[in-house]
């Protein structure tokens, strides 16, 4: 079955940290790839995207993410956390209409 | 990029009753999905909703439980019926315009049956 799997359930880190959270996914075919975050108490916003292209993507806040195709891997990266980073990480494929979300990553951010 | 209104943002139900939640975005689309993110879980899958023809549900999902509609492109309820406690949970909205595009998010509804 097609899947997407996050592998850090819970992540702590003390601010200026660098963080990677690893998100593998198992569709085969060519897929979009995201990452969504939810911060507490808040909705779902999307923090960066790929379609094509360079597999390299910058998204908002600092974050970026590497799509290594050979891998089935899209993991989000940034080099120095805040405080305010503090909330959870989802990673998304879409092939088709098909849109599946990983388990989810809670970062916590220690001041 | 769509905004989109849910409606209600959360309630707190019998069990035994139902629940039915709005979904209106401010653009058309094609497409509008229903989750449910239950606490400290990631987002499942309900079903698709697509305009003019029956919502499409996920295994372990059925219409009699979870019956959708969608009206017209801007527009779609999802009602829990017969709640039980098990279904407490966030009901989220979302829509994207199919390939090489984003999903965007409504601000959920937070049930609480009791």
């Amino acid at each position: 079955a097609q899947s997407v799997s996050q592998h850090n359930h819970h992540v702590i880190l003390s601010e200026a940290a660098s963080l990677e959270l690893g998100c593998n996914y198992s569709y085969g075919g060519t897929v979009n790839l995201f990452w969504y975050v939810q911060y507490p108490g808040q909705h779902l916003q999307l923090l960066l995207k790929y379609f094509s292209g360079d597999p390299l993507v910058k998204g908002i806040k600092g974050f970026e993410a590497e799509f290594i195709k050979s891998k089935f891997s899209f993991n989000l990266r940034k080099p120095s956390v805040q405080w305010s980073d503090t909330a959870e990480y989802f990673c998304a494929v879409r092939r088709n209409n098909d849109m599946r979300f990983g388990a989810g990553t809670r970062l916590t951010v220690k001041p | 990029s769509a905004v989109i209104s849910q409606k209600p943002s959360r309630d707190i139900c019998q069990r035994g009753t139902s629940l039915t939640i709005q979904c209106q975005v401010d653009s058309q689309v094609t497409m509008m999905f229903w989750y449910r993110q239950q606490p400290g879980q990631s987002l499942t899958l309900i079903a698709t909703a697509n305009q003019g023809s029956e919502a499409t549900y996920e295994s372990g999902f059925v219409i009699d439980k979870f019956p959708i509609s969608r009206p017209n492109l801007t527009f779609s309820t999802l009602t829990v019926s017969n709640m039980s406690p098990e279904d407490s949970s966030i009901y989220l909205c979302s829509v994207d315009s199919g390939r090489n595009t984003e999903a965007f998010f409504g601000q959920g509804t937070r049930l609480t049956v009791v």
